[in-house]
């Protein structure tokens, strides 16, 4: 079955340092692939996506690249404010139709002044 | 849209009890998610909805849990009866089918807490 497994956290960077979150996939098909955030007590946002091989997603100065040799979506920032503290999710959705969406386990972030 | 919506927020409720949690989807999508999350086990979808119709429920842990979607505006999960080990934030998630592998929306969450 489709699976998506991504860095542990939590992870503890200073402002303005360089973040990645690696993730990586197993998939059936051809997945489209996503990051979500998650910010204390609040649900789930979409951060960015990207639906075939070679896309990149970008969004809030955060990107990630669909590598389909690698099967990985990593999620990068070259400067991180501590606004973006929260919890990263990534996750793919397989392509035909079906919505369901598969998660990882998240990684905390927590940036510090 | 006011977004995906979810009552309560919290739910405290002694063990043994019946709990529902309820959900008001995004007007006009055609997909509906319930959600658990858990330090444990991260976010476990439980169960999702294409035009009010269970598609999956191959998540709902045991025959305690049961969902429903009487029409395109609400759902519930409902747990009876409810055990310690469900405690959690359950989400309810809704999107739309017009294009592959669209966004879903998520509403804020249930925490529930069962003592």
């Amino acid at each position: 079955g489709d699976s998506v497994t991504q860095m542990e956290g939590p992870v503890t960077l200073s402002e303005e340092a360089f973040l990645t979150i690696n993730c990586t996939y197993t998939a059936t098909g051809y997945p489209s692939l996503f990051w979500y955030v998650q910010y204390p007590g609040e649900g789930l946002q979409l951060l960015l996506k990207a639906t075939k091989a070679d896309d990149k997603g970008s969004n809030k100065g955060f990107e990630a690249t669909y590598r389909k040799e690698t099967t990985s979506f990593h999620l990068e920032k070259g400067s991180v404010q501590v606004s973006d503290s929260a919890v990263y999710f990534c996750a793919l959705s397989e392509s035909g139709g079906n919505e369901k969406l598969t998660f990882g386990t998240g990684t905390r972030l927590t940036i510090i002044p | 849209d006011a977004g995906v919506i979810q009552s309560p927020r919290h739910e405290v409720t002694e063990m043994g009890q019946e709990v529902t949690l309820r959900c008001k989807p995004i007007s006009g999508h055609d997909y509906l998610f319930w959600y658990r999350q858990t330090m444990m086990r991260g976010l476990e979808l439980l169960i999702y909805f294409n035009n009010n119709v269970p598609i999956d429920d191959s998540g709902m842990p045991e025959d305690r849990f049961s969902a429903k979607m009487p029409n395109a505006s609400f759902s519930t999960l409902k747990i009876q009866p409810s055990e310690p080990r469900d405690s959690a934030v359950y989400f309810c998630a809704s999107s739309l089918m017009g294009q592959l592998n669209t966004e879903a929306f998520f509403g804020q969450g249930t925490r529930l807490t069962v003592v």
